[in-house]
């Protein structure tokens, strides 16, 4: 069935690096992908759409990455804040096409560290 | 400021209880949608609707109904609640995807409401 999966550990950095999360894809080839950002208690929010057709879309300090061989979006957080600190959502249209629905994966917690 | 209201954010409830759960959008969406959200298990389409008295099961619908009488509000229905539904329960929203305001298919969410059922 098709599936989106990102790490469910989270990941801790420093203040200043770079933060890179990944979201895989298995058994449908995504037209787009999505990333979402939830603070606890929130509902997520959007922050970027990728297209199949693009390789990279920057906005600020994000950058997305949609590689169709890997099946696979990196998302990078580049100097990254504390204030950066949330869970991370992937998302895409499933295999039925763009139909308005989605499919989430599990989502992946950054902890920024001062 | 676009917004979608969620008309509870915490509610406790008894097993066998009917709940209603009401979701709000003031951005003339066509779609909108009801969520769950587990640790681990990410969010899971509970029910979708994209018009009004339209409606499509998603991938946990057992358990649940939908109503959706006017075009801007969405109620999710616990018939008999039992202590497995015990969640967080989010609502969205969305244009149809291929107009100008659906081009990246972009949810908005409500807050949440975290249901305890004991």
């Amino acid at each position: 069935s098709q599936k989106i999966e990102q790490n469910s550990e989270a990941l801790n950095i420093q203040e200043g690096k770079t933060a890179t999360l990944t979201c895989n894809y298995t058994n449908y080839s995504p037209a787009y992908l999505q990333w979402y950002r939830q603070d606890p208690g929130r509902g997520p929010v959007f922050l970027l759409l990728i297209r199949e057709n693009e390789k990279e879309k920057r906005k600020e300090r994000l950058k997305v990455t949609f590689d169709t061989t890997l099946k696979q979006s990196l998302f990078h957080i580049t100097a990254s804040q504390p204030a950066d600190s949330a869970t991370y959502l992937c998302a895409s249209p499933g295999r039925s096409g763009n139909t308005g629905k989605l499919i989430f994966g599990q989502g992946t917690t950054l902890q920024v560290k001062p | 400021d676009v917004k979608v209201t969620q008309s509870s954010r915490y509610l406790v409830k008894r097993t066998g209880e009917k709940v209603f759960l009401e979701c709000v959008q003031d951005m003339d969406h066509e779609n909108m949608f009801w969520y769950r959200q587990d640790p681990g298990l990410g969010l899971r389409l509970i029910y979708f609707s994209y018009d009004v008295k339209m409606k499509e099961k998603g991938d946990i619908p057992e358990g649940y109904s939908v109503s959706r009488e006017k075009k801007e509000r969405f109620s999710l229905i616990l018939e008999s609640a039992s202590t497995n539904q015990t969640s967080m329960y989010l609502c969205a929203s969305s244009s149809n995807p291929g107009t100008p305001a659906g081009s990246y298919n972009e949810q908005f969410f409500g807050p949440g409401t975290r249901l305890t059922v004991l």
